[in-house]
């Protein structure tokens, strides 16, 4: 079945640091991939998404970028901020529910932690 | 502007009692979604909805039941709880749309004592 494998945490960094926080997955079909963060007390909200090979998500200074020859989505940005600590999930959809609804597969979750 | 609710935000109860949690959304989305969070194991699939009438188990259902008599509402009831099943819920919903971006909502915690 569908899996997505995400880095373990907590990623600690000092303000205006470069963060990178990988994301691979497995797929049977050709899904869609998302970056979910989650602020301290809240629920998750979409960062970014991407639905085919090559193509860049990108929102509040993050990116990344579906490639599909090494299965991976990973998060970047090039200068962090404290209002970035929260915990980031990497996510797939894959249509193959009835209508091509679907079940979403989340990572396990990163924690970012930025210090001033 | 179109929104997802949970209530309450914050439970605590029993060993044994039946507890509901209430989940209303006003994106009109066909689709809901009930997880599960807890520390080392991310978000799990308890019970899910394709529509009206519709009802699902997910990977972690055991003690868990929802039923969706309208669009808006996918109330999630524990039949009996058990402290195993202190956790923050949280619901989600989607219009079943080609990238099926997912709402969630802002979570109860729920302490079974």
């Amino acid at each position: 079945g569908d899996s997505v494998t995400q880095m373990e945490g907590p990623v600690t960094l000092s303000e205006e640091a470069c963060l990178t926080i990988n994301c691979t997955y497995t797929a049977t079909g050709y899904p869609s991939l998302f970056w979910y963060v989650q602020y301290p007390g809240e629920g998750l909200q979409l960062l970014l998404k991407a639905t085919k090979a090559d193509d860049k998500g990108s929102n509040k200074g993050f990116e990344a970028t579906y490639r599909k020859e090494t299965t991976s989505f990973h998060l970047e940005k090039g200068s962090v901020q404290v209002s970035d600590s929260a915990v980031y999930f990497c996510a797939l959809s894959d249509s193959r529910g009835v209508g091509g609804s679907y079940i979403p597969t989340f990572g396990r979750g990163t924690s970012l932690i930025v210090h001033p | 502007d179109a929104e997802i609710t949970q209530s309450p935000r914050h439970k605590i109860t029993e060993t044994g009692r039946q507890v509901t949690l209430a989940c209303h959304q006003t994106w009109n989305h066909n689709n809901m979604f009930w997880y599960r969070q807890d520390l080392g194991h991310g978000l799990r699939l308890i019970h899910y909805s394709y529509g009206v009438h519709d009802t699902n188990k997910g990977e972690v259902s055991d003690g868990y039941s929802v039923s969706r008599s309208n669009t808006e509402d996918l109330p999630l009831t524990l039949e009996s709880a058990a402290s195993s099943q202190t956790s923050v819920y949280f619901c989600a919903s989607s219009d079943g749309a080609v990238l099926d971006t997912q709402y969630f909502g802002p979570g109860t915690r729920l302490t079974v004592l």
